[in-house]
């Protein structure tokens, strides 16, 4: 009920194409859904998210589109550079008042973007 | 841009040794967090913090697990007896008042049990 699914798990990508990863989840009662990037020996950093509210948010190059009745959610990125090669993590929450907000992490996609 | 600070960022300790993570989340921030991460796996989320006391764990975190906020800026983790299985990289993470707001990660650290 908690997992989030991630897929692929790893993707090449050539320059300038579009970089396109998946995510499924079960509960119902997630309310947001951010997206992680992660360069080797740091700390995942916020890329974009988005609430169920809305199908689509663009930032930049990025764009998460969201389908609550599939529940499914994905992140595409445009004109894919080398340096956007880094894992990505999408990820699910449910805010507690009291509680904060507990991540619940897909597995990961492994991006490669040659130059 | 405000930072989530963690110390060391690497530890080697011997089994059954007691270690201590060290973090410093971002200084308005009101809940904490900490996440750790076995090589090649996805992050876990282990524990959150509110209000000077825990407010949500997950299975991972047993009794070998405690954290502390010992001051106004500090936030520990502390693993009493280390398993070879807990090595792993730790993150710590904070946010505000809106608890989606700013919430933002350490760069971690890489705890390995010999």
């Amino acid at each position: 009920q908690q997992q989030v699914k991630q897929s692929p798990q790893s993707l090449i990508v050539q320059k300038g194409g579009i970089s396109i990863i998946n995510c499924a989840y079960e509960n119902t009662a997630f309310d947001y859904f951010p997206w992680y990037q992660q360069f080797p020996g740091k700390g995942p950093a916020l890329l974009i998210a988005i609430r169920p509210d809305v199908s689509e948010k663009k930032e930049g190059r990025f764009t998460i589109s969201f389908n609550k009745s599939a529940k499914q959610f994905s992140l595409h990125i445009m004109d894919s550079q080398p340096g956007d090669s880094a894992t990505y993590f999408c990820a699910a929450s449910m805010e507690g008042e009291t509680s904060g907000s507990r991540l619940t992490f897909g597995e990961g996609t492994q991006l490669t973007v040659n130059p | 841009e405000p930072e989530v600070t963690q110390t060391p960022s690497h530890q080697v300790t011997q089994m059954g040794q007691e270690v201590i993570l060290r973090c410093v989340p971002i200084s308005n921030h009101l809940y904490f967090y900490w996440y750790r991460q076995i090589l090649g796996q996805k992050v876990e989320f282990l524990v959150s913090f509110y209000n000077n006391e825990i407010s949500e764990k997950s299975e991972i975190f047993d009794d070998q697990f405690s954290v502390e906020r010992p001051d106004g800026s500090n936030f520990t983790l502390k693993i009493r007896s280390t398993k070879l299985e807990d090595s792993a990289m730790y993150f710590c993470a904070s946010s505000d008042w809106d608890s989606y707001y700013g919430y933002t990660f350490g760069s971690g650290t890489r705890l390995t049990v010999v």
